[in-house]
């Protein structure tokens, strides 16, 4: 089955300590986002890439980078996680953008937390 | 500012309907998705919404009205399953997702 699978679905880090969260797709889209999202609170986009072309959300910390070295593969780097960084991190993809109704495939997300 | 408003937390009986609501207020507008996602786990996707009017599919429908800046989700014949939170999301003009903060939804037996 086509899906989106995010590695490990727990992670625990320490405070300061670089972490590296990782996602790939089998669906072959073209777009990949990288949501955190708190409990009880709305997912809040980090970045997201249409291919190659990277897009980086204004009230992105720049704590947190991404690479997307191909289609199917993309990461998320927390460089020094902090206390306030433990949340639910998603990945999910969309088969292009600029079309209101490509709806987002979510992988089961990442539980980080920071110690 | 863009916005999105639903209820926080609803509660109803297994076997029964709900009603979800979702007010918007945002740049622009593309569609509107409603998410379903459980306690620990990703969203998945239920509806999408462009045109005025209801959508049916199996026990949930989705209503919008564009002049209102107004859509709900409509659960019937509850399972205790359905319990989780729905969040309602809004494409604006420059085509980002808006999402609201979500509605938890507790079905009692």
């Amino acid at each position: 089955d086509a899906m989106v699978i995010q590695n490990p679905r727990y992670q625990v880090t320490q405070f300061g300590k670089p972490v590296t969260l990782s996602c790939s797709q089998t669906l072959n889209h073209n777009v990949m986002y990288w949501y955190q999202q708190k409990s009880s609170q709305a997912p809040k986009l980090l970045f997201h890439y249409y291919d190659k072309d990277f897009n980086n959300e204004a009230d992105t910390p720049d704590n947190f980078q991404s690479r997307r070295p191909n289609t199917s593969f993309c990461f998320l780097d927390i460089r020094s996680p902090g206390l306030g960084d433990a949340a639910m991190y998603l990945c999910a993809t969309s088969r292009d953008r600029g079309s209101g109704k490509d709806e987002q495939y979510f992988g089961p997300g990442t539980r980080l937390t920071v110690t | 500012g863009q916005n999105i408003d639903q209820p926080t937390e609803m509660t109803a009986t297994e076997g029964a309907i709900v009603q979800i609501n979702c007010t918007y207020q945002t740049s622009g507008f593309n569609g509107l998705f409603w998410y379903q996602q459980h306690a620990g786990e990703a969203p998945t996707f239920l509806s999408y919404n462009v045109l005025d009017g209801l959508e049916e599919k199996g026990r949930f429908s989705s209503f919008l009205s564009r002049s209102k800046g107004y859509s709900y989700l409509l659960l019937k014949e509850l399972q205790m399953k359905d319990s989780a939170s729905y969040l309602c999301a809004v494409v604006d003009s420059n085509y980002q997702l808006i999402w609201g903060a979500g509605t938890k939804l507790i079905i009692k037996p």
